[in-house]
């Protein structure tokens, strides 16, 4: 079955980049997300990615697609306290018709002052 | 004012009582879903609705029912709680279409004693 699956921990100083990576598993997938958890709150839809795309820039978020490997990137430059959060990938099951997500386990990313 | 809303946002219970989950959504949009968050994992479906009409079961149905009163409302029924229901309970909405993104309502914390 589809699985996502992502690393369960980041800490990286504040002003670093932070890289958080994310691999899956259904090829057929056509848009994969990146949700940001913030404690206590719900998932903030933070960007998404088409699969025929190999790279997606919006602020100081980047997106990289590796569609052969299956692998998806989320590099967020300069990071801030304000970054700290839990960060989910996920892809869209599309073989299903459902219009459900699959979601990774989640990263928390800790940003030290 | 929040596109998602969830009522409540806490709820303690006793096991073997009933409970009602809401979910209401201004984004007009038609799909609705109730999503499952347990510590350390990802979010798991329980049911989606892709209009009034259509009700639909998810991945982890078993133990919860849902009502889709209106284009705007979706809740979700727990007919006699359990302990291992005690999770964090998410409600989102979707347009559908070829560019389908769900949007997440804030989540009802729910623990059965």
């Amino acid at each position: 079955g589809e699985d996502v699956e992502q690393s369960l921990f980041l800490s990286v100083r504040e002003g670093d980049s932070s890289v958080i990576n994310c691999t899956y598993t259904d090829s057929s997938s056509t848009y994969l997300y990146w949700y940001k958890q913030e404690p206590g709150a719900g998932l903030q839809l933070l960007t998404y990615i088409f699969s025929n795309m190999d790279m997606k820039q919006d602020q100081r978020l980047t997106v990289l697609l590796n569609k052969k490997d299956k692998h998806l990137s989320l590099r967020i430059a300069d990071t801030q306290t304000g970054d700290s959060a839990i960060y989910f990938c996920a892809e869209r099951d599309d073989s299903s018709n459902t219009g459900k997500l699959i979601f990774g386990q989640g990263t928390t990313l800790q940003v030290k002052p | 004012d929040a596109d998602v809303t969830q009522t409540p946002r806490n709820r303690i219970t006793k096991t073997g009582k009933r409970i009602m989950l809401e979910c209401s959504q201004t984004k007009g949009h038609d799909r609705m879903y109730w999503y499952r968050q347990d510590p350390g994992l990802g979010l798991q479906l329980i049911y989606y609705s892709f209009d009034v009409k259509d009700i639909n079961k998810g991945e982890i149905s078993d133990g919860y029912s849902v009502s889709r009163q209106a284009q705007a409302k979706f809740s979700l029924s727990l007919e006699s709680a359990i302990p291992n229901q005690t999770a964090l309970y998410f409600c989102a909405t979707s347009r559908g279409g070829s560019t389908d993104t769900q949007y997440f309502g804030p989540g009802t914390r729910l623990t059965v004693l």
